[in-house]
């Protein structure tokens, strides 16, 4: 079993915020990183799958990057919007789950 | 995207008895499938690959005999907790992947909530 870490374990901003998470993993052997929304009562829903040192994807507001060489992944979402709560799991070979960062955006 | 159902979405049972989950993939069909459990404040924990026609490949710690898994056809995987007890209530939840290579996307259902009193 590969101990995925995910920090902070929640998170509260205001609505317009910025604001990034992290995803922390084994560097050894990697294969892929993901990271999922999952909305209270509805299933986790697939954001990105990262592959190679130093990329970088984006989907609408938001973005990821990966550095395998240090284990980490980042999420950030720009001007955080009340429907971008949920919570944000990252996962090391679409299996080893972190425990996830609950993200709550007040209006 | 591809849709997974998973039924029932909660049970509540008595002690001793089995209880079965099923998970489908609606419009696509998974040659495997996983099934993780869930619990409070705790990530997502791999219990098993479930692939078409053969047998289950169980993680490590799972015990296969109480944890019974069957994926007799290319859209239905089920999990059956035999024997419950308390310590077996948790949040069960499955998935099934689908494409190839980079357009290779995980779906998951929206997960079963078990009680065992």
């Amino acid at each position: 079993i590969l101990n995925v870490e995910q920090s902070p374990q929640s998170l509260h901003v205001q609505e317009g915020d910025s604001t990034n998470f992290t995803c922390s993993f084994p560097s050894s052997n990697f294969y892929a990183l993901h990271w999922y929304r999952w909305e209270t009562a509805k299933s986790p829903e697939a954001l990105f799958v990262m592959t190679l040192n130093g990329d970088e994807k984006k989907k609408g507001r938001i973005s990821a990057t990966l550095n395998t060489k240090e284990g980490y992944s980042y999420l950030y979402i720009k001007g955080s919007q009340p429907e971008d709560s949920a919570t944000y799991l990252c996962a090391l070979r679409d299996v080893y789950f972190g425990s996830g960062t609950k993200l709550n955006v007040k209006p | 995207g591809a849709v997974v159902s998973q039924h029932p979405s909660w049970v509540i049972c008595k002690s001793g008895t089995s209880v079965k989950i099923e998970c489908r993939s609606l419009d696509f069909q998974a040659t495997t499938m996983f099934w993780y459990r869930q619990f409070p404040k705790q990530s997502l924990m791999l219990m098993a690959t479930s692939n078409e026609g053969s047998k289950a490949t169980y993680e490590q710690g799972v015990e296969k005999d109480k944890f019974l898994i069957n994926h007799a056809s290319l859209t239905l995987s089920t999990l059956t907790v035999t024997s419950a007890h308390p310590e077996d209530s948790s949040f069960y939840i499955c998935s099934a992947r689908d494409g190839t290579g980079d357009r290779e996307t995980q779906y998951f259902g929206p997960g079963t909530r078990l009680l065992v009193l």
